[in-house]
């Protein structure tokens, strides 16, 4: 089955350091995003890309990175300049367009020890 | 702008209708509905694009005004499925903003 895989599903970082989350898919879509998810708030854009080797920040960029070497593979790593990093983390990807419907991993929830 | 949507929460009894509205300041292209059931994954529902279209699929259905730059999600006879987190996502043409969501209930 096609589908987007995230791990791991529970992350815990501890002060100063770099954390990275997977996000895999064979739905052989060119376009992925990285949202983050705080109680009460929408769905917040971290980073997205349209294209492997290419990719733009979106709303909250900073604090994190990303790279897209593989069409099926985009990381995402909070690093620790990210002061506030608690949070639930959703993986999409798409076809290319904002317009294209997206599809969501399960998520990582990540939390700070 | 994050869209607004209302209203943030909703409990209903099975086979009782429901609204949830999805407001944007600036103009849309489309709009998309998602719903998101706790711990899990968001999954698409629908997408409305310009030209006042409506869209739906047995009883949940959606309308998109964009002079008004809303949107409207209608669920109908609810049944304890429709329980989840409803988000709009509204796209300006080179960006996706979603709302904050709406939790809907259903009680038996």
């Amino acid at each position: 089955d096609g589908g987007i895989t995230q791990s791991p599903k529970y992350l815990f970082r501890k002060e100063g350091q770099n954390v990275t989350l997977s996000c895999e898919q064979n739905l052989n879509h060119d376009a992925m995003y990285w949202y983050r998810q705080d109680p009460g708030q929408g769905l917040r854009l971290i980073y997205y890309s349209q294209i492997v080797n290419d990719f733009q920040k979106g709303d909250i960029a900073e604090g994190y990175s990303v790279s897209r070497e593989k069409k099926e593979s985009f990381p995402l790593t909070v690093t620790s300049a990210q002061k506030n990093p608690t949070a639930f983390y959703l993986c999409a990807s798409s076809i290319p367009g904002f317009w294209q419907p997206q599809h969501f991993g399960d998520g990582t929830r990540l939390s700070i020890l | 702008q994050q869209p607004v949507q209302s209203p943030q929460a909703v409990i209903l009894r099975e086979g009782e209708d429901a609204v949830i509205n999805c407001s944007s300041s600036k103009a849309l292209y489309s709009v998309h509905w998602y719903r998101q059931k706790h711990g899990e994954a968001p999954v698409f529902l629908m997408i409305l694009l310009k030209g006042g279209e409506q869209k739906g699929h047995e009883k949940i259905s959606a309308s998109f005004n964009e002079k008004k730059q809303q949107s409207s999600l209608y669920l109908t006879a609810s049944q304890l499925s429709y329980s989840g987190t409803y988000f709009c996502g509204t796209e300006g043409g080179n960006d996706m903003r979603f709302g904050a969501g709406t939790r809907l209930t259903v009680k038996p």
